[in-house]
């Protein structure tokens, strides 16, 4: 059984960096699409960025921080930098396994989510 | 920033039937996209209820079923137990700008 778990710095400054890493357990980074998805206070879930195991990455076009998204094999840790960050990125952020083809993706593993503040 | 709409709340007494409605455009839904359903209680990740619009994963309860229809889909809960009270998100693909995934607006049900 595949396990998620989101790690990071808890409050962020505005205008900072938001990192946070997932840990995986129990499977391989080398297969389907590792993603991050946040929900914000009183606000339903909002899909962030993907990688996937070939290398190829990609970003919700609505989202104007700069995101990258990188994964460590050695480690099978996906990462997540969100630049510029401000009081509207505070937000619990999940770390999700995606399966199936591109356009019909499933996210079937989820972690129980990191909650980040972006506060002064 | 959603572009599928789900109805706020619903509920019903144990061991009723209640159904969540999800909809979406000819961007999503209505472009053939497969839709999927979690469901997601307070301090976890959301659980995947059906996936590819009707198939429940393994260790889901048949009570729980999917529909689509043009550019809407529906989740249907029958037999609603006390363990159901959790809020339902409706998930697809959307063509539109460079392409993504987009979650419904959610719905809490309660169980009365």
């Amino acid at each position: 059984q595949v396990r998620l778990q989101e790690s990071g710095p808890g409050l962020v400054k505005p205008s900072e960096t938001l990192s946070l890493t997932c840990t995986v357990s129990g499977g391989s980074v080398n297969y389907d699409y590792w993603t991050w998805i946040r929900q914000s206070p009183g606000k339903g879930l909002e899909w962030i960025a993907f990688y996937h195991y070939t290398g190829s990455t990609h970003k919700n076009p609505s989202i104007k921080n700069p995101v990258t998204i990188s994964f460590d094999s050695s480690r099978n840790e996906i990462s997540l930098k969100l630049r510029s960050v401000t009081a509207a990125d505070t937000a619990v952020y999940f770390c999700a396994e995606g399966r199936g083809h591109y356009l019909s993706l499933v996210f079937d593993h989820w972690g129980q989510g990191a909650l980040v503040t972006v506060s002064s | 920033q959603s572009v599928l709409t789900q109805p706020p709340s619903v509920s019903g007494a144990p061991g009723q039937r209640v159904t969540i409605s999800c909809t979406g455009s000819g961007s999503n839904i209505g472009a053939g996209y497969t839709v999927q359903w979690y469901q997601h209680l307070p301090g976890a990740g959301p659980k995947l209820l059906i996936f590819g619009n009707t198939d429940r994963p393994s260790g889901v309860p048949d009570r729980f079923s999917g529909s689509k229809s043009g550019t809407s889909a529906s989740l249907a809960i029958t037999g609603l137990r006390a363990e159901d009270e959790a809020d339902y998100y409706c998930q697809t693909y959307d063509h539109s700008l460079d392409g993504y995934y987009v979650f419904g607006t959610g719905t809490k049900v309660t169980v009365l």
